[in-house]
């Protein structure tokens, strides 16, 4: 049973380019977490969802961020007109429908902005 | 905010000694987990505790719980090097959203 995918595992933008980042959860897992890690801190929620529903979006940032998980097909998480202070690693994490509270993440995104 | 938060920052120790690190949180919750994360690698889960327990053990850890205290602390014992990580403790009061500390950077110096 593979882990909880992520990819690119690295990714480059120039100031003002998009940024999508996605995540496959693991086998037989619908929900979904977003968390950003900034140098040298914790992570911080962003976002959870489950199948073709966004569950809670508070630590998402109002403007620029969005997020999705199709029925099909994986999550993903995109940033729009990215700045410097976007650079950060981007974590997913995936649990089970019910009854696990325990979260398996994924390896990260690193995205760093020019 | 409902954010744990680690104690010490940073602690390093000879391999073969215990490591203990705090985490202290400010509302109450239904769990706590500790995680540990590899530098540039994604998180590892090693241990939950519910609100209902007072310790738990899994091989080397052992993680208590004071409610009353609003704290936690994971003990690490006969540290190797490969131990070397930040350790990260999660709450939720939410359901499902966790709410991570800043971590404590640990080195196993062999």
């Amino acid at each position: 049973n593979a882990g909880v995918m992520q990819n690119p595992r690295h990714l480059v933008r120039r100031r003002g380019q998009e940024a999508r980042l996605r995540c496959s959860p693991m086998k037989g897992h619908s929900h979904v977490y977003w968390y950003r890690q900034l140098p040298e801190e914790g992570l911080k929620f962003m976002v959870y969802l489950q199948k073709e529903n966004i569950i809670d979006e508070s630590g998402m940032p109002k403007e620029r961020f969005s997020a999705e998980f199709p029925k099909e097909g994986p999550s993903i998480l995109r940033i729009q007109q990215v700045v410097r202070g976007d650079s950060a690693a981007y974590f997913c994490a995936s649990s089970p429908p019910i009854g696990s509270y325990e979260q398996y993440f994924g390896p990260g995104t690193r995205l760093t902005v020019t | 905010s409902q954010q744990g938060e680690e104690d010490p920052q940073a602690l390093s120790i000879q391999e073969g000694e215990n490591a203990t690190m705090n985490c202290s949180y400010k509302t109450s919750i239904n769990n706590l987990q500790w995680y540990r994360q590899n530098s540039g690698r994604g998180l590892v889960h090693l241990i939950l505790i519910r609100s209902n327990e007072r310790e738990k053990h899994s091989g080397r850890l052992r993680v208590t719980l004071d409610t009353s205290k609003k704290s936690s602390s994971l003990l690490i014992t006969a540290s190797r090097a490969a131990d070397t990580a930040s350790y990260f403790c999660a709450t939720d009061a939410y359901g499902n959203q966790f709410y991570f500390g800043t971590g404590t950077s640990l080195t196993v110096i062999p």
